[in-house]
């Protein structure tokens, strides 16, 4: 147990929906990260936010959005859905002390099946 | 720009066999730190390993260790005496050193199948 939490675990929606993803990181991390796991793209970097604030952005689509919020937990909210959204979507919290050696510990992941 | 480069998609070995699964990195950064990943197909991603750049010696962690040869930009790891449980999708990945460079970039990674 990474001490990382997610929910929901699965997900299974409609194309055009709306759905939100949460996260609450290890305790004492600041940082929240969020990735995609897909077939076709891999493991890709969305975004992260770190005591709140925005603090770098990968490939995250306009129809996605994240926050932190005060208690260091995030959501990623992914809405429009398209079947291409299905995937499984990773949180992971890292302290962020912006040293190169440090681990970032995942969450579970949560499976989102667009149908 | 970084990337990783995993060109073993699947791997076989002999439970209590020694195993290498390969990466390859490129960066121009002279601070970076190098991970591997574990992925059961229970889906969760379980950190194993980490080297970083100015590391003078390769890391081990259990029966994991890290063949790190910086000039040849590659970074595998050796998984010891395989068990059946070591049986699940590798990943290699690296990150920045830096406030702003956080993210890990990760390769295509590489199915591990332990025989028994």
């Amino acid at each position: 147990d990474s001490g990382v939490t997610q929910t929901p675990k699965h997900l299974i929606t409609a194309t055009g929906q709306r759905v939100t993803l949460r996260c609450s990181p290890r305790s004492g991390d600041l940082s929240v990260y969020w990735y995609q796991q897909s077939l076709d793209q891999g493991l890709q970097f969305l975004i992260q936010y770190y005591n709140g604030e925005e603090r770098a952005k990968g490939n995250i689509l306009e129809r996605f959005s994240a926050q932190q919020f005060p208690d260091l937990h995030s959501e990623l909210n992914l809405s429009s859905l398209e079947l291409g959204d299905s995937a499984l979507y990773f949180c992971a919290s890292s302290v962020e002390s912006g040293s190169r050696q440090e681990t970032q510990y995942f969450g579970p992941g949560t499976r989102l099946l667009v149908l | 720009a970084q990337k990783i480069t995993q060109t073993q998609p699947g791997m076989f070995v002999q439970e209590k066999e020694a195993v290498t699964l390969d990466c390859t990195y490129d960066t121009s950064d002279p601070s970076y730190g190098l991970f591997w990943y574990k992925q059961p197909s229970s889906g969760e991603m379980i950190f194993l390993i980490y080297q970083g750049s100015y590391d003078q010696q390769n890391a081990t962690e259990g029966r994991y260790s890290l063949n790190f040869q910086k000039a040849r930009k590659s970074a595998n790891l050796v998984i010891s005496a395989s068990q059946l449980g070591d049986s699940a999708m590798y990943f290699c990945a690296m990150r920045r050193g830096g406030t702003s460079y956080g993210k890990l970039t990760f390769g295509q990674g590489t199915i591990l199948t332990v025989h028994p």
